[in-house]
C-alpha cells in the first residue's frame, strides 16, 4: 500500500509570506495527525482530525495556523504569515483505528523561515 | 500535564556492546509509553509498546512505574541500530495524542 506522502519535502520562506504543507494519509485511515519538531526540540503535537473533524486542535501554537481535511481525505495545514519560529519539521501520520498507535509517518516536510 | 525526559541527547557505543536508552516520564495517571526509531532517510516508525511486552529486533523496554522510568535496552548492539530513537507516552483517556522525549542519536561503531 502506499504509505503517507507529504509535500513539499522542503520549503523555503521569509517571514511574513504564506505556507501550504499538504499530507495524504493511507487510503481508508480515518485518523490523521500533525506533529512538528522546532529546533531540534521533542516532536509535539498539533492536532487530530477523524474524517473530516477535528477531534484535538489543542496542540496548535496561535491562530496563523490553519489546518483543513476537505472530505477525510487529504490534509493541509497552512501558516500565514509565517514567523521565524515556525521553522521546523512537519510530520503528518495516519491510523486506521482510534487509539491505534502503530501510527504510518510521512517523511516531514522541512519548513524553513528566512 | 505530561512531560517525557531523554537525557542523552547522543549516545555511542561499540558493536556487540550493551545499549541502553534512557526515557523517564512524568504523569499522575496509568500511561502508554512507546519506543519510536527513525532510520537514517527512513520514516519515524513504531519500534516498541508497553502494553504489548514483546522484543523487537532485540530491543525491550520494561515499565517501571516506581522510578517512572521506560528505559530501552539491548544486550549486544548492532551497527544497523544507529538511528535516532524517541520516546513517548500517551495518556490512555486522551485516544491517540502522543507526548515525544526530544530523541537519542544512538551510535553504534564497528
Amino acid at each position: 500500500e502506499a504509505g503517507v506522502t507529504q509535500f513539499p519535502s522542503h520549503s523555503v520562506i521569509e517571514k511574513g509570506q504564506t505556507v501550504t504543507l499538504r499530507c495524504d494519509p493511507i487510503s481508508g485511515h480515518d485518523n490523521l495527525y500533525w506533529y512538528r519538531r522546532v529546533m531540534g526540540k521533542e516532536i509535539k503535537f498539533l492536532l487530530h482530525f477523524v474524517k473530516e473533524s477535528k477531534q484535538d486542535e489543542s496542540g496548535m501554537p496561535n491562530n496563523r495556523f490553519l489546518a483543513e481535511r476537505t472530505g477525510g481525505t487529504y490534509s493541509t495545514l497552512k501558516v500565514q504569515p509565517a514567523e521565524l519560529e515556525d521553522s521546523g519539521v512537519y510530520f503528518c501520520a495516519s491510523s486506521q483505528d482510534w487509539g491505534d498507535y502503530g501510527y504510518t509517518f510521512g517523511s516531514g516536510t522541512r519548513l524553513t523561515v528566512v | 500535564a505530561q512531560r517525557v525526559t531523554q537525557p542523552e541527547k547522543l549516545l555511542s557505543v561499540f558493536k556487540g556492546a550493551p545499549v541502553e536508552l534512557k526515557c523517564n516520564y512524568s504523569y499522575s495517571g496509568s500511561p502508554e509509553l512507546f519506543w519510536y526509531v527513525q532510520y537514517s532517510r527512513q520514516r519515524l516508525q513504531l519500534l516498541l509498546r508497553h502494553i504489548s511486552r514483546e522484543s523487537i529486533k532485540g530491543f525491550t523496554a520494561d515499565l517501571n512505574k516506581g522510578e517512572t522510568s521506560f528505559h530501552l535496552k539491548k544486550p549486544f548492539a548492532q551497527e544497523e541500530d544507529s538511528a535516532m530513537y524517541y520516546c513517548a507516552l500517551s495518556r490512555k483517556t486522551s485516544g491517540s495524542r502522543l507526548t515525544f522525549g526530544e530523541g537519542t542519536q544512538l551510535t553504534v561503531n564497528p
